[in-house]
Parts: structure tokens; sequence; C-alpha cells
């Protein structure tokens, strides 16, 4: 199994600030990498697919970049709904995994 | 727009089974890949397996093998997951998702396992 490791598990940022959240999976997963944002009692929400590609809706402040193993995702102005968990996931290969996730919070 | 409505929480007793529900609207149910996932408290998500309505095709987890069971009904544009022998470990929220890139989930079905 692909074992996606994501970092950092929490995260404490101000309004305005640049975030950036890493995964870095256990071997080449050929940019098939989602990012998704999770808020309490809800379902998680794509928000960047293949790597770098803008889900519909999704504000032009999140974007993705990487290759091969090594996955960053950038809020490039923190704003106040931002918080919540984000999590990476590969589909390059059986079984599909999950990063374990990063909460956002705002101070 | 793509709607998946998944059925309610359940509360089940040791050793059952139960069956969780996914009514798709919004687009071709038999042409994209439908997902189920596991999500317990603390413990991230995991994924657990893949039907393609299309033709009945699954795919497990093998952690999962032989715990859930995918199914699909095309008249009804009903997806299906059934847990067996259900144990403390199963208690979790269940999603349904779909497509290759999982871009669109149920709300979640919680199920919890107690005697």
């Amino acid at each position: 199994d692909i074992q996606m490791t994501q970092s950092p598990s929490l995260l404490s940022a101000s309004v305005g600030d640049r975030v950036t959240i890493n995964c870095k999976a256990s071997q080449n997963i050929n940019k098939y990498l989602n990012w998704y944002q999770q808020k309490l009692g809800e379902a998680p929400k794509l928000l960047i697919y293949n790597t770098n590609n803008l889900q519909t809706g999704i504000p032009s402040r999140f974007s993705g970049s990487g290759s091969g193993t090594d996955y960053t995702l950038t809020i490039s102005s923190l704003q106040p709904e931002d918080f919540g968990t984000y999590f990476c996931f590969q589909h390059n290969s059986w079984p599909l995994t999950f990063g374990s996730g990063t909460k956002l919070e705002i101070k | 727009q793509v709607q998946l409505q998944q059925s309610g929480a359940e509360l089940v007793k040791p050793g059952s089974s139960v069956k969780i529900s996914c009514k798709a609207s919004g687009y071709t149910f038999t042409s994209y890949d439908m997902h189920w996932i596991k999500q317990q408290p603390g413990n991230g998500l995991e994924w657990i397996g893949w039907i393609y309505p299309g033709n009945g095709n699954t795919k497990y987890n093998q952690k999962f093998n032989g715990k859930a069971t995918l199914t699909a009904d095309k008249s009804s544009s009903t997806a299906y997951m059934q847990l067996s022998s259900l144990t403390s470990e199963d208690s979790a929220v269940y999603f349904c998702a779909l497509g290759a890139g999982i871009a669109y989930w149920g709300q979640g079905t919680l199920v919890t396992v107690s005697s």
C-alpha cells in the first residue's frame, strides 16, 4: 500500500498568512493527488485534483503543486472560513489512500 | 447538480450486519465509479472499495475483504454497502463518493455498533 505522510498535523495561522501543507507518498503517484477540506460534521470537499487543478467554485487562493512523491497545498492568503482539516489523497494505485490530515486553526 | 443522498444513522448489535444506501442523482449513474470510505473519530479516512454500476465490477481494499460488500441497483440509481459481522471497530461514519477522482461525497452515515 502507498503510505501518505502529511505534515504538519496541526497548524495555527493568522488571517492573511500564506500557509503550506505537505504530503509525501511512499512511492511515485504520478500526480494523482487530490486535496480535500473537511469541517466538523461535514463531508470532505474537493479543493484540488491531480496535483494542481482547482475544482470548480474553489477560491483561487488555493493552489497545489508537486510531482513524484512530494506534493504541497498552498493557501496564499488565509481567510477565516479556511479553518478545518485538510487531507491529501492518492488515486494512482490500489488501495487508494489518504493522508492523516492537517488541522488548520485560525489564530 | 450531482447529489448523493445516504441513508440514516444506524445503531446495530455486535455480530449483526447493516446495509447502507446511497441514492444518486444529477448524472448518469451507470457511467461513474462509486467509492465507499470509512472515517472513525481521530483515525482519518480509509478507502473501502469501489463499484462501477454500469457492469457491477468491484474492487476492494484487502483490509475490508469479507467485511464490506458493494452492490448497485441501476433501476433506482442507488449504491449499497453491506457490512457484516460487526464489531466496535466498525463504528464509524461511512461515505459514498463519486468518480475516479472522488469529487462528490454523500453526507455520511453514522454506524454505531453497541449491545
